[in-house]
């Protein structure tokens, strides 16, 4: 059973198109952070949210942290082919041996 | 500031043989995690290193090993591989041990024939 449940595991939009992408947790996280992989290179970290209700702005990206500290999303507002690539929520996991859980992600395709 | 650099960025092996991977993380970095990640599993945790000690061990056979060097520098060692050990491996760096923070290498895709 994954620890972060993330969905859809697939998404294919039109650019311009808005679209939202949800992690899910029966667990409660401290904070929860959220990566963009372009195919060929490693994750890259875009926010992390810490307390729960917080929302974060990043251009067009809307990240949310649920009030109950179990779940986030990330809103996309006018997608671009940029957007492209696997977004990865992870959180610090206190009952595992690592120090990030990650979800197995959304691979978002916006197309031109 | 470079990033973390992971060498070779690609590599093919039949069954069997062994690879050994190298990563070096951004300078000033302490703490080297590695991950193994596959279409169906996602990021899988395989092992943390900080100050040349292995802090923590995820769920992998004993053929998969790691070490860290006095300048912070990792490398990851596969034995008798198998066709399953196909994957990209990623490391990544965090300044120290519980530092949360994690800056990603561009990983070594490895391929297993």
């Amino acid at each position: 059973t994954q620890l972060l449940e993330q969905s859809p595991q697939f998404l294919s939009i039109q650019e311009g198109e808005n679209l939202t992408v949800y992690c899910n947790s029966s667990s409660v996280f401290s904070s929860l952070q959220w990566y963009r992989q372009e195919p060929g290179e490693g994750p890259v970290l875009l926010v992390t949210v810490v307390t729960g209700g917080e929302v974060k702005k990043l251009k067009r990206l809307t990240f949310q942290f649920g009030d109950a500290r179990k779940d986030s999303s990330l809103h996309i507002t006018a997608a671009q082919p940029g957007d492209t690539g696997l977004y990865l929520c992870a959180g610090p996991y206190q009952g595992g041996s690592e120090k990030l859980v990650f979800g197995k992600g959304t691979k978002l395709t916006v197309n031109p | 500031k470079a990033g973390v650099t992971q060498t070779p960025r690609y590599l093919i092996k039949t069954r069997g043989q062994q690879v050994t991977l190298s990563c070096s993380p951004i300078s000033g970095h302490r703490s080297v995690s590695w991950y193994q990640q596959t279409p169906g599993q996602g990021l899988q945790f395989l092992f943390e290193y900080f100050s040349e000690t292995q802090r923590n061990k995820g769920n992998f056979p004993g053929r998969f090993s790691g070490r860290q060097f006095s300048n912070s520098r990792s490398e990851m060692n596969v034995s008798t591989l198998e066709l399953g050990d196909s994957a990209l491996y990623l490391c990544a760096s965090g300044l120290s041990a519980t530092n949360e923070k994690l800056f990603f290498g561009s990983g070594t895709q490895l391929s297993v024939l």
